[in-house]
């Protein structure tokens, strides 16, 4: 079975720019969340889909939005990129009961 | 709203001895769940161990092992004959089991683990 794969890997963007990343979750997983990893924040929720529908959203600023589509592989966007959104995002898929979350690799955003 | 802590931003072990990662959380909650995950330097995050709130069994994990308090709301994680392979940051993280998941985890901030050859 295919893990949790995230597109791309590694993504260098302007101040000001949006950036899409991309997860696809392991085959029959229905959940999907989101992580953002930074040195000084650790790891923080950003949010969680489920059947195409957000369930929860963390903490962060409208700038960050995301979406499920019916194959449940997930996108988020960040829009009008700043310097302090560089990080190692992270997606994780949940099984079942989702109860476990399987992390993909991350895609490493830098904003210069 | 809940917290974890982890109170060892580094340990160092060496290779073949048990080290001990401590992990405290904070919660109101009666029922959830805990885990340990080790993020190696691909960044990929592992699944190392999970614990049911409910169970009063510690889980184990072949070299693997917690020590789970609830009452203390303490849950460390213990590593037998530690292995060079075993380097890596460990979190410790917490997710509520009512909501079916839509919380997300909470993570507390790492502990960097040195296995000394």
């Amino acid at each position: 079975k295919a893990g949790v794969t995230q597109t791309p890997r590694y993504l260098i963007k302007t101040r000001g720019q949006q950036v899409t990343l991309s997860c696809s979750p392991i085959s029959g997983h229905r959940s999907v969340s989101w992580y953002q990893q930074t040195p000084g924040q650790g790891l923080q929720f950003l949010f969680e889909y489920f059947s195409e529908t957000q369930r929860n959203k963390g903490n962060f600023p409208g700038r960050f939005s995301g979406r499920q589509f019916s194959n449940s592989r997930s996108e988020m966007n960040v829009s009008t990129l700043e310097l302090g959104d560089s990080a190692l995002y992270l997606c994780a898929s949940g099984g079942q009961t989702n109860t476990e979350a399987f992390f993909g690799q991350g895609t490493r955003l830098t904003v210069v | 709203a809940q917290t974890v802590t982890q109170s060892q931003p580094e340990m160092s072990v060496q290779e073949a001895e048990t080290v001990t990662l401590s992990c405290t959380y904070d919660t109101s909650e009666s029922d959830y769940y805990l885990f340990w995950y080790k993020q190696p330097p691909s960044r990929q995050m592992i699944l190392v161990i999970r614990q049911e709130a409910y169970k009063q069994q510690n889980a184990t994990e072949n070299r693997f092992s917690v020590n789970f308090q609830k009452a203390a709301k303490s849950f460390s994680l213990k590593i037998s004959d530690s292995q060079l392979g075993d380097a890596a940051m460990y979190f410790c993280a917490y997710r509520r089991r009512s909501g079916g998941g839509a919380d997300g985890l909470t993570f507390g901030k790492g502990t960097h683990l040195i296995i000394q050859p």
